[in-house]
């Protein structure tokens, strides 16, 4: 069985500074691996995904994240956050084969970012 | 336009009534999902519909159920409220189920039993 592990459940950070958030994964199969943001009072949203190839992904609001397979790692960045990427994240893996329902997400890490 | 909209957003209610949770997408989505966030953050599948089909249904109590009387609806029923029952319910589309595909959320509702 797949599991998601975020080992941080907040990260608090000041504007402008970098922030890494992490995000480990267990599966006896290949995955697929997904970021996911929820802002304040909204669902979640897409933030970026590997599917394959490159392993340093790049999503909307700059951030970026780098599947690392022998760490099973899946840790999201940005080199310099701003208020507005306050907001919970969420890592989620998919096995190989699987649709989109069976997603297995993470408990979210809430990252606040102060001036 | 609200992409994916569930009302009501907040729900309170007592022990052992029975409500429903209403989401409507109007993106022309195939598939549409219910899933639960408890207080622990964890966000979990309960039930995926393919075009009013049900295709998956997670271990969930049958005090719980879908209706899709088309596929831009899902709306969700739950009879006998019990307090475990107490979460965030979201509901998602998605143009087809496969990979390359993402998620489209609504805000959530959150349900209060007491």
């Amino acid at each position: 069985a797949q599991s998601v592990t975020q080992l941080d459940s907040q990260v608090p950070v000041f504007e402008e500074a970098p922030v890494e958030l992490r995000c480990n994964y267990s599966s006896s199969v290949s995955v697929y691996l997904f970021w996911y943001v929820q802002y304040p009072n909204q669902g979640l949203q897409l933030l970026l995904k590997y599917l394959s190839g490159s392993t340093l992904v790049k999503g909307i609001n700059g951030f970026e994240a780098e599947f690392n397979k022998s760490q099973t790692s899946f840790h999201l960045r940005k080199p310099s956050v701003h208020i507005s990427d306050t907001a919970e994240y969420f890592c989620a893996v998919l096995n190989y084969g699987g649709s989109q329902g069976n997603l297995i997400f993470g408990k979210g890490t809430k990252l606040s970012v102060k001036p | 336009d609200t992409a994916v909209s569930q009302t009501p957003k907040y729900l309170v209610t007592q022990m052992g009534n029975d409500k429903s949770i209403k989401c409507e997408q109007n993106l022309g989505h195939d598939t549409m999902y219910w899933y639960k966030q408890d207080s622990k953050k964890f966000l979990k599948i309960m039930f995926s519909y393919n075009n009013k089909e049900l295709i998956i249904n997670e271990t969930v109590p049958n005090r719980f159920s879908p209706k899709s009387p088309d596929k831009a609806h899902l709306n969700l029923h739950i009879n006998s409220l019990e307090l475990g029952d107490s979460a965030v319910y979201f509901c998602a589309s998605s143009p087809l189920t496969g990979v390359n595909e993402k998620l489209f959320f609504g805000s959530g509702t959150q349900l209060s039993v007491l």
